[in-house]
């Protein structure tokens, strides 16, 4: 079984670009959840999207934002890109029952110049 | 807020020695999970513990689960090279993980 993907892998912009983060779950997991990783802050909870419909979010401001697809995939967009925005954004899949395993993907770090 | 705090922060020790790292939140989890991330990589799933005082063993690593279930610790035996990258708990709520901060492991050869 294929795990979680994520595209693209590395990713440089400028200050005040957006950009958008892919990340397809493994199949048959209908829940994915993005996590934004900093050396200073660790790991923290952005949002979680199942079946279409956000059910979660993070203490994130608005220019963080997701969506998913009937396919399960989702993307990630963050708007007006900030300096300290820079970091490994991590998707991870699961099948959506509260406190069961998430499969993390390998990130994609986005480093804002 | 609920809170997660992993000690030590970095722990840099010799092929073969023992070492534990803790894991204190301030209130009471569904559940505690352990993930160990090495460079380049997402998170992978080590254990998860439920119940208070549970104990499990995975080789040479062994997880407890406080009685109260707000505490957790991870003791590896016999630490070897292949052991070295970031440990982190997480805390199961609601529709998402609360992570600690992490302890990074390097156990030099």
């Amino acid at each position: 079984k294929a795990g979680v993907t994520q595209t693209p892998r590395y990713l440089i912009k400028t200050r005040g670009q957006q950009v958008t983060l892919s990340c397809s779950p493994i199949s048959g997991h209908r829940s994915v959840s993005w996590y934004q990783q900093t050396p200073g802050q660790g790991l923290q909870f952005l949002f979680e999207y199942f079946s279409e419909t956000q059910r979660n979010k993070g203490n994130f401001p608005g220019r963080f934002s997701g969506r998913q697809f009937s396919n399960s995939r989702s993307e990630m967009n963050v708007s007006t890109l900030e300096l300290g925005d820079s970091a490994l954004y991590l998707c991870a899949s699961s099948l959506g029952v509260p406190g069961e395993t998430q499969y993390f993907g390998p990130g994609t770090r986005l480093l804002v110049l | 807020t609920q809170l997660l705090e992993q000690s030590p922060q970095f722990l840099s020790i010799q092929e073969g020695e023992n070492l534990t790292v803790y894991c204190n939140s301030s209130s009471v989890f569904s559940s505690l999970q352990w993930y160990r991330q090495e460079p380049g990589e997402g998170p992978v799933l080590l254990v998860t513990v439920v119940t208070g005082g549970e104990v499990k063993k995975l080789k040479r690593l062994t997880f407890q689960f406080g009685d109260a279930r707000k505490d957790s610790s991870l003791h590896i035996t016999a630490a070897q090279p292949g052991d070295t990258g970031l440990y982190l708990c997480a805390g199961a709520g609601s529709y998402q993980l609360t992570f600690g901060k992490g302890t990074k492991l390097s156990v030099i050869p």
